[in-house]
C-alpha cells in the first residue's frame, strides 16, 4: 500500500535546462495537486489535476511551467528553461475524491545552478 | 496575498505541557481546515481537520478549535511529547477552489524533555 511516490528526490539543473518532476498518486486516487515550497515559506498551491484534466492552474506561473496527468502513468510537472528562482521543494499530493484530505509525497528538491 | 497566517514562527514547550499553535485566516469562503505536521526532508502528513459546521474536533492528544467569527483556529497538543517536535502547517480550503489547500508558513514546535 504505497503512498504518494515522487521522483527524483533531488534534481540538479543548470539555468536554461528543463526539469521534469514525476508523481505517482496513491492507489485509487485520481486527484493530484502540486505545491511548491520556497525556503522559509509555506507550501504554495500550483495546480490541481484529475485524470487527463487540469481543474485549477491558478497557482501556476503562466510561462515555462506545465503539468499533466495522463490516463496511464504518473503526473508530470515540467519546468522549461529553469532559472535560479525555480529552486525549491516541489510536493505532490493526492486524494481519492474532491474535498478529502490530501496525502503528500516526500517531495522533489530542485536546485538550479 | 497570504490568506492563512501563522504568526508564530516557532514555539518551545516542555514535555508533558500543552502546546497551542494558532492560525488566522482572511477568506470567509474557507469551509474546511486542516493541520499538517512536517519533518525535515519529508512531505507533510495529515494530523487533524475540522469543517466549518463544527467548532471543535478531537483525536487523541490533538484537538482543533475553530472560531469562525474571529477567523481563527488553534491546535492543542496535550500532553506534548518530544516526538511532536516538527513544523506544523495550518491549511484551509473552500469548495469553490476544488479544495486546493492554502497553507500558512508554519510554526516550528520544539518539545524539550
Amino acid at each position: 500500500n504505497a503512498g504518494v511516490m515522487q521522483n527524483p528526490r533531488h534534481l540538479v539543473r543548470r539555468r536554461g535546462q528543463e526539469a521534469r518532476l514525476r508523481c505517482s498518486p496513491m492507489k485509487g486516487h485520481s486527484h493530484v495537486y502540486w505545491y511548491r515550497q520556497l525556503p522559509e515559506e509555506g507550501l504554495k498551491f500550483m495546480v490541481y489535476l484529475q485524470k487527463e484534466n487540469i481543474i485549477d492552474e491558478s497557482g501556476m506561473p503562466k510561462e515555462r511551467f506545465s503539468a499533466e496527468f495522463p490516463k496511464e502513468g504518473p503526473s508530470i510537472l515540467r519546468i522549461q528553461q529553469v532559472v535560479r528562482g525555480d529552486s525549491a521543494a516541489y510536493f505532490c499530493a493526492s486524494s481519492p475524491r474532491r474535498g478529502e484530505k490530501l496525502f503528500f509525497g516526500s517531495g522533489t528538491q530542485l536546485s538550479v545552478l | 496575498d497570504q490568506q492563512v497566517k501563522q504568526n508564530s514562527p516557532s514555539l518551545s514547550v516542555q514535555e508533558g505541557r500543552i502546546s497551542i499553535l494558532n492560525c488566522d485566516y482572511t477568506n470567509s469562503m474557507f469551509d474546511y481546515f486542516l493541520w499538517y505536521k512536517k519533518y525535515p526532508a519529508e512531505g507533510p502528513t495529515f494530523l487533524i481537520s475540522i469543517s466549518s459546521i463544527k467548532d471543535k474536533n478531537e483525536d487523541g492528544r490533538f484537538t482543533v478549535f475553530l472560531n469562525k467569527s474571529a477567523k481563527h483556529l488553534s491546535l492543542h497538543i496535550v500532553p506534548s511529547q518530544p516526538g511532536d517536535s516538527a513544523v506544523y502547517f495550518c491549511a484551509a480550503s473552500a469548495i469553490y477552489s476544488g479544495y486546493a489547500l492554502n497553507f500558512g508558513k508554519g510554526t516550528s514546535l520544539l518539545v524539550t524533555p
